[in-house]
């Protein structure tokens, strides 16, 4: 079936502007995440959704970051007032949520520059 | 605060040579290792997990508490191993995976 996908694979924007990115999990993933890798760094965790839980925000960095999730559908990361830091790819990855320890699919990232 | 490390940025192998890929963790709760591999153009996709105690693609992985090291290593290195490899935890009980820097293999044929 299809796995995770996420929109777009590019995005170029000015300093200030506000950016969104879509992710789509796959179907019938309840967990979904997000994480950013800037350059040269690992993968930072910055949110988790599960199912009707409150989401886990702890790794956001600030509050210019926010992510809403639709159900078990698709989730939105929203990134205010883009800073030249922002620039690095967004991941987004879900897994089934049936039991702790699931594993986690990826999708292939969105490319963020902020210019 | 947890935390992966894998000091190898780079790490170039002779075909047929053995491969050791190493990682180190904090040590803090109860922790599951992971390894995750990015090959050329592709995603992010797992490899192995320390809990499953298998091998995949040949390698394998070896929870050490006492060296709080989870080292990837596979014997014959072929060419198609070459990718970009991620060392990950996370906390029993706690979903949100903790990553390494990142080691980018070569395989030199």
């Amino acid at each position: 079936g299809a796995g995770v996908s996420q929109s777009p694979s590019n995005k170029v924007t000015e300093k200030g502007k506000d950016v969104e990115l879509r992710c789509d999990p796959i179907s019938g993933h309840t967990a979904l995440y997000w994480y950013r890798q800037r350059l040269g760094q690992g993968l930072e965790f910055l949110i988790y959704f599960q199912g009707n839980s409150a989401p886990d925000k702890s790794g956001l960095p600030s509050d210019r970051f926010s992510a809403e999730r639709t159900g078990e559908s698709v989730s939105t990361l929203t990134i205010q007032r883009t800073q030249q830091e922002d620039s690095a790819v967004y991941l987004c990855a879900s897994s089934s949520g049936t039991s702790l320890g699931d594993t986690q699919y990826f999708g292939p990232g969105t490319r963020l520059t902020v210019l | 605060a947890q935390r992966v490390t894998q000091p190898e940025k780079l790490l170039s192998v002779f075909k047929g040579a053995p491969v050791e890929l190493k990682c180190n963790y904090s040590y803090s709760g109860s922790p599951e290792l992971f390894w995750y591999v990015q090959y050329s153009r592709q995603r992010l996709q797992l490899l192995l997990r320390h809990i499953s105690r298998e091998s995949i693609k040949g390698f394998t992985a070896d929870l050490n508490k006492g060296e709080t090291s989870f080292h990837l290593k596979k014997p014959f290195a072929q060419e198609e191993d070459s990718a970009m490899y991620y060392c990950a935890r996370r906390n029993f009980g706690n979903e949100k995976l903790t990553f390494g820097t990142g080691t980018r293999l070569t395989i030199i044929p």
